[in-house]
């Protein structure tokens, strides 16, 4: 079973530029959430999509935006990029019909804003 | 609102020793918890998790953590410590909310192992 896939690993963006990045969950997994990890900020979360809605969102601007399609699949697009954004996107898949709060990971996209 | 927090964000233990690694929670309601592990240039995976059954809890690469509910804590620990247990220890909590699919990281801890 294909574990969650995310591309593009890494990639370097300047200040003011957009960044799309994409996940895919693991297959039968509707729900993907989406965390930023930093050194000083730590995994914050950003958003969790089921079911092609945003069902949980976390205290990022507006600037940080997702959806998620029929297949599950998601993206998180991130506009005007700042230095400040530059991080490590991880995407996590769960069934998201369960409470338990398992999340399977991805290796992230390592963004970095110059 | 939910928090936890990591004591140490650095443990350094020889080789064959005990890991002990830390963790508080805060929560309204009864937690879920989880220790999650990541490696280099990885994503995270999961260790171990709690949802209310067995208060002692036991995970993979034998780590094992107890859920003491009067002292808010979900410590890991592993008896002895090997080379390949070098990595950062993430300690997280979820509500036990039905559909609520986000967790709340601790800051982290960093492992050592010394040889």
């Amino acid at each position: 079973k294909a574990g969650v896939t995310q591309t593009p690993r890494y990639l370097i963006k300047t200040r003011g530029q957009q960044v799309t990045l994409s996940c895919s969950p693991i297959s039968g997994h509707r729900s993907v959430s989406w965390y930023q990890q930093t050194p000083g900020q730590g995994l914050q979360f950003l958003f969790e999509y089921f079911s092609e809605t945003q069902r949980n969102k976390g205290n990022f601007p507006g600037r940080f935006s997702g959806r998620q399609f029929s297949n599950s699949r998601s993206e998180m697009n991130v506009s005007t990029l700042e230095l400040g954004d530059s991080a490590l996107y991880l995407c996590a898949s769960s069934l998201g019909t369960s409470n338990t709060g398992e999340l399977f990971f991805g290796e992230g996209s390592r963004l970095t804003v110059l | 609102a939910q928090s936890v927090t990591q004591l140490g964000s650095h443990v350094s233990v020889s080789e064959g020793a005990l890991v002990l690694l830390r963790c508080n929670y805060s929560s309204s309601v009864p937690p879920y918890l989880f220790w999650y592990v990541q490696y280099p240039n990885q994503g995270l995976q999961l260790l171990l998790k709690y949802t209310s059954a067995a208060t002692l809890v036991k995970g993979i690469n034998g780590f094992e953590a107890e859920f003491k509910k009067s002292e808010t804590s979900f410590h890991l620990t592993k008896p002895s410590a090997h080379m390949s247990d070098a990595a950062e220890y993430f300690c997280a909590v979820s509500s036990s909310n039905f559909g609520n699919e986000k967790l709340t990281f601790g800051t982290g801890t960093r492992l050592t192992i010394i040889p």
